[in-house]
């Protein structure tokens, strides 16, 4: 099985902050990689689908971009509304497994 | 208006069996493969099935492979997941969710709001 990690586990920012989190697969995903953002008692939800593509919807100070199996998730200015909990999630074979998410909050 | 609503969660016994459903509305339900993904609580999110649009196809991690069941309903727009000897570490929120498509690529792009499962004596 194709095995995912993120870092950091959490951090801590400020508004206006430029954030990256980083998720690795233990082996080739190509670009199979989608990041969700889950904020408390929310159900997780969709910002980039395809390593790098936005969703609609999505304000575009979210990025993310793909290095091999490592990919980022970057916010250019950290707003209030994006303080939550970030899972990178791979849709390249069965199990699709999540990474263990980045928490990030309020410095 | 699109949406998916579980149903099914209650408290049950380690060794007990369950049914969740998921009603959809507001979409064209025979065109997505669905999935159910769970989350216990405080930790991460966990995928635990897929089924094709035609229901040909199944998938299921190790962690209930033999345990679980995932069908649908075209007639019903419903989406069930029957679970059976059930453990404590199967406690959890669980999410019925819809695969969306682009090329080869899909992501999961419309979540329901979860329903809770509690495995305990």
């Amino acid at each position: 099985d194709i095995q995912m990690t993120q870092s950091p586990s959490s951090l801590s920012a400020s508004v206006g902050d430029r954030v990256t989190i980083t998720c690795r697969a233990s082996q080739t995903i190509s670009s199979y990689l989608n990041w969700y953002q889950q904020k408390p008692g929310k159900a997780p939800k969709l910002l980039i689908y395809a390593a790098s593509t936005l969703q609609s919807g999505v304000p575009p100070r979210f990025s993310g971009t793909r290095s091999g199996t490592d990919f980022t998730l970057t916010i250019s200015s950290l707003q209030p509304e994006d303080f939550a909990t970030y899972y990178c999630q791979q849709s390249y074979s069965s199990p699709f497994i999540f990474g263990p998410g980045t928490k990030v909050d309020l410095k | 208006e699109v949406q998916l609503v579980e149903s099914g969660g209650v408290v049950v016994q380690p060794g007990g069996s369950l049914r969740l459903s998921c009603a959809a509305s507001g979409f064209s339900f025979d065109d997505y493969t669905m999935h159910w993904v769970r989350q216990a609580p405080g930790k991460g999110l966990e995928w635990v099935s897929v089924i094709s649009t035609d229901a040909g196809t199944t998938y299921y991690p190790d962690s209930v492979e033999g345990r679980f069941t995932i069908s649908r309903d075209k007639s019903r727009n419903s989406l069930y997941l029957v679970m059976n000897s059930l453990r404590s570490e199967d406690t959890a929120l669980y999410y019925c969710v819809r695969q969306n498509e682009l090329g080869t690529s899909w992501y999961f792009d419309l979540w329901g709001q979860g329903t809770l499962v509690t495995v305990s004596s």
